[in-house]
């Protein structure tokens, strides 16, 4: 089956930028999306189609993906910004969600 | 708004059922493709099933496959999950979600329940 592997945990200082990484087989040509979930809260959409972002999401959250590693990048990151964070893909019609990493600003 | 409200989570006993419910409201229902996905306590997310907006293909994880069953009534705005079988690992805060672009299955999901809990336990 499919896997999707992330860093357990990312630490960053206020302001600086965060990039947490997700990896699988060829997960460049597959669409890639990212989560962010704070504690007792649902997951929220902060990237979709690799690099798109919903309304209402900062600026400073940007994708990319190529090869077999996505990358969420966080600029200016705020203390906000904590929570953990799981990418995500889709491989023959079943979903597949990263590991999670936990981001702390610090 | 837009707004997906799960219920009918609670403490069930090992091999007995429990049914979900998913009510919608504030877009198109019928045009989306809809999802289930679970986290157990402490652990990450899980990916259960999908329903295509006709309802016309399900797909299922594997540790759900023959024992759960995703339904959709478009008349109620409502997604179900019929869960069969059930095992102390299902135990899990069961989120609905709905996929980003209308008619596709295979999306990010952009819109998020609130979740409900299954406990599994004798």
């Amino acid at each position: 089956s499919y896997e999707l592997t992330q860093p357990p945990s990312v630490s960053v200082s206020p302001g600086q930028t965060a990039s947490i990484t997700c990896s699988g087989d060829k997960l460049g040509d597959k669409y890639a999306c990212w989560y962010q979930q704070k504690p007792g809260q649902s997951p929220v959409l902060v990237i979709y189609h690799d690099t798109e972002r919903p309304s209402g999401i900062p600026e400073r959250f940007s994708g990319s993906n190529s090869g077999n590693t996505a990358t969420l990048t966080i600029s200016g990151t705020q203390t906000m910004d904590e929570a953990d964070y799981y990418c995500q893909a889709w491989d023959s019609s079943t979903a597949v969600f990263g590991t999670g990493t936990k981001v702390t600003v610090l | 708004q837009v707004q997906l409200v799960e219920s009918g989570g609670g403490v069930v006993q090992p091999g007995r059922s429990l049914r979900l419910s998913c009510a919608a409201s504030g877009f198109t229902f019928s045009s989306h493709a809809m999802h289930w996905v679970r986290q157990a306590p402490g652990k990450g997310l899980e990916w259960v099933a999908v329903i295509s907006y006709d309802g016309s293909k399900t797909y299922y994880a594997d540790s759900v496959k023959g024992r759960f069953t995703i339904s959709r009534d478009d008349s109620k705005n409502t997604l179900h999950l019929q869960m069969n079988s059930l095992r102390a690992e299902d135990t899990a805060v069961y989120y609905c979600a709905r996929v980003v672009e209308p008619a596709t299955i295979g999306d990010a999901f952009d819109i998020w329940g609130q979740g409900t809990m299954v406990t599994v336990s004798s």
